[in-house]
């Protein structure tokens, strides 16, 4: 398994300004990606969180809105910028982890933002 | 393209007993996962049990165990011995060989005493 740690674990945002969420493994992982669960919705993948180069967006995601970093393995985070009501959500990263015959996905703990 | 349906909005349980989740699913990846998850109010997201494509006996962890029917494209998840404790949101989500997530949009399960 994986444990996984998220700062800040919820905030309350003014509408135009931008919060950085912060997400942290406790080993090497290849495979990280950005989840959002919009009030009473499913998760919705957002990005891959790629190390070394830039991540991969789903449809209706955007760099601009959602910039992601990966500075190494165990380490992401993801800014939501220039933020609107709309964007109020639980933000979730997760991280694959791979066996000869199994893989398990595991997720922090969320991020919960409130925007005003 | 992967799609999960989850057809049970909510469900109730006496403790004690044990109760289905159902989950149907479709999707072009020739190998892909099933997952299930458990969410309760805080909102994190506990993993619970994981299918492979290619397993031929169904995944048991515990009191959870994953009824999975290829033919039929389904992957029900079966809790034995209901606890109050698992009352919470859960979701059914494939994967395939990118390790994307698609997620149904849940089934909220409530354990009475």
């Amino acid at each position: 398994s994986a444990v996984i740690s998220q700062k800040p674990s919820r905030d309350i945002c003014q509408r135009g300004t931008s919060l950085t969420i912060q997400c942290q493994v406790d080993s090497q992982v290849t495979m990280m990606f950005w989840y959002r669960q919009q009030p009473g919705q499913s998760l919705t993948l957002i990005a891959t969180a790629n190390q070394g180069s830039e991540a991969t967006y789903e449809s209706g995601f955007v760099i601009d809105k959602f910039p992601i970093s990966r500075p190494n393995l165990t380490f992401s985070t993801l800014t939501v910028s220039n933020m609107s009501p709309e964007d109020s959500s639980i933000y979730l990263c997760s991280v694959a982890l791979t066996g000869t015959s199994s893989y398990e996905q595991y997720f922090g703990p969320g991020t919960r933002l409130t925007v005003t | 393209a992967q799609k999960i349906t989850q057809t049970q909005p909510g469900m109730f349980v006496q403790e004690k007993e044990a109760v289905t989740l159902d989950c149907t699913y479709d999707t072009s990846d020739q190998s892909y996962g099933l997952f299930w998850y458990k969410q309760p109010s805080s909102g994190e997201m506990i993993f619970l049990i994981y299918q492979g494509s290619y397993d031929e006996q169904n995944a048991t962890e515990g009191r959870y165990s994953l009824n999975f029917q290829k033919a039929r494209k389904s992957a029900n998840l079966v809790i034995s011995a209901s606890q109050l404790g698992d009352s919470a949101m859960y979701f059914c989500a494939t994967g395939g060989s990118n390790y994307k997530l698609t997620f149904g949009k849940g089934t909220l399960l409530t354990v009475n005493p």
